[in-house]
């Protein structure tokens, strides 16, 4: 059974700050990596993915991955509150074009 | 590029009733084809995928069932629905890199 989890939260973060969303998983033939913003009432938006070990960055979302420790994070720079949404983390195996997905983390960006 | 197109985007239906949900994909060619479900407070869980016309995979038995009539066309279905149906349903299909394109999703509660 491939698993990924998160914790739920909420995390909760000043204005400005850097909020750090973590999520771990199960299956080590894990090769392709995700994550999604999910606005309250709306649908998953994909804002990050990364594929091998490393830090991948965009803009203000940084994307880090760890194979051997079976990690990924997503850290997000000088928070703002449109950042407030939940963050879904999703994992595929290679061969596999099923994502499994992680149940979220809500975060909330105060003023 | 490629959208997805997902109707109604709410729905309410007595306990009993049949259940039609459509998702259409365009700017795509033999897409692999996803439902979701996310209950309130729960993560998502794959319901159908298809890999081609006339082709689905159930994850999850249940008194729903999915089509696919044409390439870029997917249906759920039920013919008789449970209180325990309701919720977000997603459509998605799967890009180059095997991350998931979700629609606009149908909130749907069954009363």
């Amino acid at each position: 059974q491939k698993e990924v989890e998160q914790n739920s939260g909420p995390l909760s973060v000043p204005e400005g700050a850097i909020a750090s969303l973590n999520c771990t998983y199960s299956d080590r033939g894990s090769q392709s990596f995700f994550w999604y913003r999910q606005y309250s009432g709306k649908s998953p938006e994909l804002i990050m993915s990364i594929y091998s070990n490393g830090d991948k960055e965009d803009g203000r979302f940084t994307a880090q991955l760890n194979k051997a420790s079976q990690y990924v994070s997503l850290l997000i720079r000088d928070s703002q509150p449109s950042d407030s949404a939940t963050y879904l983390c999703a994992v595929n195996n290679r061969g596999s074009y099923i994502p499994t997905f992680g149940r979220g983390t809500s975060l909330i960006v105060h003023p | 590029s490629q959208t997805i197109h997902q109707w109604p985007a709410t729905l309410v239906q007595p306990v009993g009733s049949p259940l039609s949900l459509e998702c259409t994909v365009e700017g795509t060619s033999n897409p692999n084809l996803y439902w979701y479900r996310q209950a309130a407070g729960r993560g998502l869980q794959l319901l159908f995928y298809s890999v081609g016309i006339g082709q689905i995979s159930s994850e999850v038995p249940q008194n729903l069932s999915a089509s696919r009539p044409q390439d870029r066309q997917f249906i759920l279905s039920s013919k008789k629905l449970l209180l325990s149906d309701s919720g977000f349903y997603l459509c998605a299909w799967e890009g180059m890199n095997t991350e998931a394109f979700f629609g606009q999703g149908t909130r749907l509660t069954v009363v």
